[in-house]
């Protein structure tokens, strides 16, 4: 347990739903990083905050995704009209910043499947 | 071309075995590298750090060069517990996001 949790760790949805996944980062951990792994690949950057602020979006992120970190304190990502396309491993990485720092802690992750 | 390119194996060895991979990056930007593990359907854990003078772990070896873009880990004396995928990842030192490669999956068998 890298104390990083993840809710729900697995989602099943029609395609054109809308889901809402939830990260729960170390609690001293400025910085959240939402990631995206498909079979076969590793994940892939989606976008970062530092305390509350999103700092970074990929073009992965089209306008269908959001996210938020109210208060600095967990995170969460919005698909909106979701797709076949969205069926990945989310996963959500903790980090306390600094070059001297080394390592992400991950959460387990959210399974979502498209239907 | 991918940022972080890696060979997807599998390499399948026996046990006791050395094994070695290979990952190479295009962004000479990068500045900061890793060794992640991933075992199936886990989490992606940090398994170490690359630095260019070489850096070792017990059985693991990894090394940097900076000049070739270029990362290697070696496994010595393979254990049937060293069974995952190999995560290379570089670091954007700015944002401190991390860049991975497709993993190379191992397969040690007894």
């Amino acid at each position: 347990d890298t104390g990083v949790s993840q809710n729900p760790r697995h989602k099943i949805t029609k395609r054109g739903q809308n889901v809402t996944f939830r990260c729960d980062p170390i609690s001293e951990h400025n910085r959240l990083y939402w990631y995206r792994q498909t079979l076969g690949q590793g994940p892939e950057f989606l976008t970062y905050f530092q305390n509350e602020a999103q700092l970074e979006k990929s073009r992965l992120l089209s306008d269908r995704f959001s996210a938020e970190r109210p208060k600095g304190s967990f995170s969460t990502l919005e698909i909106q009209r979701t797709e076949q396309g969205d069926s990945a491993m989310y996963l959500c990485a903790s980090f306390s910043g600094g070059p001297l720092m080394v390592e992400q802690f991950f959460g387990p992750g959210t399974r979502l499947t498209v239907l | 071309r991918k940022e972080v390119e890696q060979d997807p194996g599998p390499f399948n060895v026996p046990e006791g075995a050395t094994v070695a991979f290979n990952c190479t990056y295009s962004n000479s930007a990068s500045q900061s590298f890793f060794w992640y593990r991933q075992d199936c359907r886990k989490e992606p854990k940090l398994l170490m750090s690359v630095y260019s003078s070489g850096n070792e772990d017990g059985r693991f070896t990894a090394q940097l060069n900076r000049a070739s873009q270029y990362i290697s880990l070696l496994i010595r004396d393979s254990k049937l517990s060293d069974s995952a995928t190999y995560l290379c990842v570089v670091r954007m030192d700015s944002s401190y996001k991390l860049i991975f490669g497709s993993g190379t999956r191992l397969l040690v068998r007894p």
